[in-house]
């Protein structure tokens, strides 16, 4: 199975910055992957696929880069409404697998 | 405006069954690929397994942790979806979640908003 690796596993972040996640793959994906953010109790929201595909409806604050197995998911502009979980997946192989989460809190 | 409603979650005990569905509205459900995907208490997303569309004879992938006692159905006619879980395991404790996937663009558009399943004696 492919392993993916996110980090931070958390971080703390004030309104109006720019804050980057990171995803590793455990072996090349090339550019399947998703990003999706989750809100508590609420059911995870498709922000990016493709690596850099912006989900229509998705702001253009949010930005994914990447491929091979080092891929980025970079938020600007931090808006109170941004603080939540975000999870990578990949989608190159079965079983798809996703990353650990980054929980991005408040300072 | 696509809807997914899961329903059929609840408390079962170890080695039991439980069937869970998945209503589908708003889009073709015959050209999706659909999937099921969980979320334990407090812990992060696991892909449960998948049904192609009706051009790939609605075949079925299945997590390695579930393979063996989960199944995956549709029924066209009633636009649903089901995953038929047996011999469960308290670790099958979960907020259960369907999910589309366009094969176009390999996307996880829309999910469903859960159903909780817990297994507990």
């Amino acid at each position: 199975d492919i392993q993916m690796t996110q980090s931070p596993s958390s971080l703390s972040a004030s309104v109006g910055d720019r804050v980057t996640i990171s995803c590793r793959a455990s072996q090349d994906i090339s550019r399947a992957l998703a990003w999706f953010q989750q809100k508590p109790g609420k059911a995870p929201k498709s922000l990016i696929y493709t690596a850099s595909n912006l989900q229509s409806g998705v702001p253009s604050k949010f930005s994914g880069s990447g491929s091979g197995t080092d891929f980025t998911l970079t938020i600007s502009n931090l808006q109170p409404e941004d603080f939540a979980t975000y999870y990578c997946q990949q989608y190159k192989t079965y079983p798809l697998t996703f990353g650990g989460g980054t929980r991005v809190e408040t300072k | 405006e696509v809807q997914l409603v899961e329903s059929g979650g609840g408390l079962v005990q170890p080695g039991g069954s439980l069937r869970l569905s998945c209503v589908a509205s708003g889009f073709t459900f015959s050209d999706y690929y659909m999937d099921w995907v969980r979320q334990a208490p407090g812990k992060g997303l696991e892909w449960v397994g998948r049904s192609r569309n009706k051009v790939n004879s609605y075949t079925t992938e299945y997590a390695a942790s579930v393979k063996g006692r989960f199944t995956i159905s549709r029924d066209e006619s009633k636009n649903s979806m089901y995953l038929h879980m047996n011999s469960l395991k308290t670790e099958d404790t979960a907020v259960y979640y369907c999910v589309t996937v366009d094969t176009s663009r390999w996307d996880q558009k829309y999910w469903g908003q859960g159903t909780l399943v817990t297994v507990s004696s």
